[in-house]
């Protein structure tokens, strides 16, 4: 299967700092590259799909690059509601699996 | 209003089963592929099983192959997950999803809590 590796595992910035997470796959998922915020307690919330595109309602602070193996989630300016979890997922190859995710945290 | 409600968890004893119902309101339900995603207690998220719209593929984790069924009843817009044999690993909240083409897994319901202990 394919292994999605996420890093940091934990990132502390502050409010209106620039995030960087990064999400490696272990053999190319083309662009069948998938992000997710979730906050405690709630279900999973879809960000960006094919690797670079915006899901309906999501702010553009939100973006995605990448193909391939490597890929990137940045938000330009963080707002207070952005602190979460966020998982990557692959869709390119059965099974469908997912980052171990990176928490994002207040600093 | 697009909508997945999942019902049938509960506690259950190792080696036991358990049936989870996820009704679909809002949308054609039988145009999507519809998934079971877990997530154990303080864990990341990971894919247990899909189904594609008429419900004649279905796929399976490793970890719940020959032990988890996935179908669906169109006529009844509702997604099941037949369990059975289930292990204290198995213990973790389900999601329903509905898969859409191209953003994926749009729609997440709320989650049902399996919980496997004796």
């Amino acid at each position: 299967e394919i292994v999605l590796t996420q890093s940091p595992a934990t990132l502390s910035l502050s409010p209106g700092e620039r995030a960087t997470l990064s999400c490696r796959a272990s053999q190319s998922v083309s662009s069948y590259l998938t992000w997710y915020q979730q906050k405690p307690g709630q279900a999973p919330r879809l960000l960006i799909y094919g690797a670079s595109n915006r899901a309906t309602g999501i702010p553009a602070r939100f973006s995605g690059s990448g193909s391939g193996t490597d890929f990137t989630l940045t938000i330009s300016s963080l707002e207070p509601e952005d602190f979460a979890v966020y998982y990557c997922q692959q869709r390119s190859k059965w099974p469908i699996t997912f980052g171990q995710g990176t928490r994002l945290e207040i600093k | 209003e697009v909508q997945l409600v999942e019902s049938g968890g509960g506690l259950v004893q190792p080696g036991g089963s358990l049936r989870l119902s996820c009704a679909a309101a809002g949308f054609t339900f039988s145009s999507h592929w519809m998934h079971w995603v877990r997530q154990a207690p303080g864990k990341g998220l990971v894919w247990v099983s899909g189904v594609n719209g008429d419900g004649s593929i279905a796929m399976y984790a490793d970890s719940v192959k020959g032990r988890f069924t996935i179908s669906r009843d169109d006529a009844k817009n509702t997604l099941y997950l037949q369990m059975n044999s289930l292990r204290g690993e198995d213990t973790a909240v389900y999601y329903c999803v509905r898969d859409g083409v191209p953003q994926g897994m749009a729609v997440w319901g709320q989650g049902t809590t399996v919980t496997v202990s004796s």
